[in-house]
């Protein structure tokens, strides 16, 4: 079964450094996502891509995040400076055209921030 | 807002007894409603998923929710757990197809054997 994966599993980084974080979504898929979950707390969204174009971000996507599709697989999180609070669990998600309520979920990057 | 709540945190069940998951929603109207299961270590795996219809939905893993439009709830129940049932389940909700998913805080279970 086609399945969302996430590399790498966990990065450790220091605060100010960038980070890239890269998810190949299921092939067939259109819709793209970023959530992430801090520790003991709610998966959040952060931001949905379509078509090559953000298509919704939320208020903590901010002008430190940036979303790209470099080829036609991967999917990256870049966080140009990073900082103590973006430690957290990155999950990227993809859905397809036809049935796009349904997101499916990588198993998830572990960033901490040091 | 948009909302999505589980009031229970934490929840251990018998292995072999049933168990029910609770999840309220504060929509407009009635959104998509998903329920997903994280086991340690694991990504976000769809159980089952709920969008117009009958409202008792089956899903993978011998899971069922009902979506109850008057109490605004979509709970999740399994009548026999066992004991790989042990893990973090989350309810969440969409508006539209293609939107962002609001999720709950998450419930985790334990399984006693």
């Amino acid at each position: 079964e086609p399945e969302v994966t996430q590399t790498p599993s966990h990065q450790v980084t220091q605060m100010g450094q960038e980070v890239i974080l890269r998810c190949v979504p299921i092939s067939n898929h259109l819709y793209f996502y970023w959530y992430r979950q801090i520790l003991g707390q709610k998966v959040e969204f952060l931001v949905s891509f379509y078509n090559n174009e953000i298509s919704e971000k939320s208020e903590i996507f901010d002008d430190q995040f940036s979303v790209e599709r470099p080829d036609g697989s991967n999917f990256t999180l870049k966080i140009r400076s990073t900082k103590l609070e973006d430690s957290a669990m990155y999950f990227c998600a993809s859905s397809e055209a036809a049935n796009q309520e349904t997101q499916y979920f990588g198993p998830g990057t572990r960033l901490l921030v040091l | 807002a948009q909302s999505v709540t589980q009031p229970d945190i934490h929840i251990t069940v018998s292995e072999g007894a049933s168990l029910e998951l609770r999840c309220n929603y504060s929509y407009g109207a009635t959104p998509y409603l998903f329920w997903y299961v994280q086991s340690p270590g694991q990504g976000l795996q769809l159980l089952l998923k709920y969008f117009s219809g009958d409202t008792l939905v089956q899903g993978i893993k011998g899971f069922e929710a009902e979506f109850k439009r008057s109490q605004s709830s979509f709970n999740l129940r399994k009548p026999s757990v066992h004991w790989s049932d042990a893990a973090e389940y989350f309810c969440a909700a969409g508006k539209a197809a293609g939107n962002k998913l609001t999720f709950g805080g998450g419930t985790r279970v334990l399984v006693k054997p």
